[in-house]
């Protein structure tokens, strides 16, 4: 069946240094991908998605590309601040129109 | 402002004792579905409902009871709430089936059953 997997955590860095947070799928077919966010006490929010392969989704400095070659989704961000502290999703969209979500990647980064 | 309108944010009970968590969308969506987020297992999802009067299981619905009699509105019950159905929920809606389009989330239900 489709399932997420996503780089194990928590992952600490300092302010400004890169981020990368693999992920990787298993699907029939070609779902959309997506990357979600949640902050200490929220909800998840959507932070970017891809629908195709070589599609880039982008958003609030933070990137990730469609790689249908290697089933991967990486989140990359080049220089992360202290407010982008919080647990990353990653998820793939299932054929009942749900979401099928990595196990979350906490992410710290010290000032 | 469109949102998704989960209640109550925090609830303690007991074993056994009936409880509902309500759910609203000011979005008119047609998919609706609810989630629990449990440490080191991500999200996942309880039940779902693609419109009006139409639901189906997730993969952990053992438990859990739904209902969908208004667009709006997908209340969660636990007709006889276990320790082991203490997480975090979420509620979520999304327009049309699509598994393009993106879900809105609430902000979550932690639920304590003692």
């Amino acid at each position: 069946g489709n399932s997420v997997t996503q780089m194990e955590g928590p992952v600490t860095l300092s302010e400004e240094a890169f981020l990368t947070i693999n992920c990787t799928y298993t699907a029939t077919g070609y779902p959309s991908l997506f990357w979600y966010v949640q902050y200490p006490g929220e909800g998840l929010q959507l932070l970017l998605k891809a629908t195709k392969a070589d599609d880039k989704g982008s958003n609030k400095g933070f990137e990730a590309t469609y790689r249908k070659e290697t089933t991967s989704f990486h989140l990359e961000k080049g220089s992360v601040q202290v407010s982008d502290s919080a647990v990353y999703f990653c998820a793939l969209g299932g054929s009942q129109g749900n979401l099928i979500f990595g196990k979350g990647t906490k992410l710290s980064v010290k000032p | 402002e469109a949102q998704v309108t989960q209640n109550p944010r925090y609830l303690i009970t007991v074993t056994g004792k009936k409880l509902t968590v309500t759910c609203s969308q000011n979005m008119n969506h047609e998919y609706m579905s609810w989630y629990r987020q449990d440490p080191g297992l991500g999200l996942r999802q309880i039940y779902y409902s693609m419109n009006v009067e139409v639901t189906d299981k997730g993969d952990v619905p053992e438990g859990y009871k739904v209902s969908r009699k208004e667009k709006r509105n997908f209340p969660l019950i636990l007709e006889s709430p276990s320790p082991n159905q203490t997480s975090l929920y979420f509620c979520a809606s999304k327009s049309g089936t699509v598994s393009n389009q993106p879900q809105h989330f609430g902000d979550g239900t932690r639920l304590s059953i003692l």
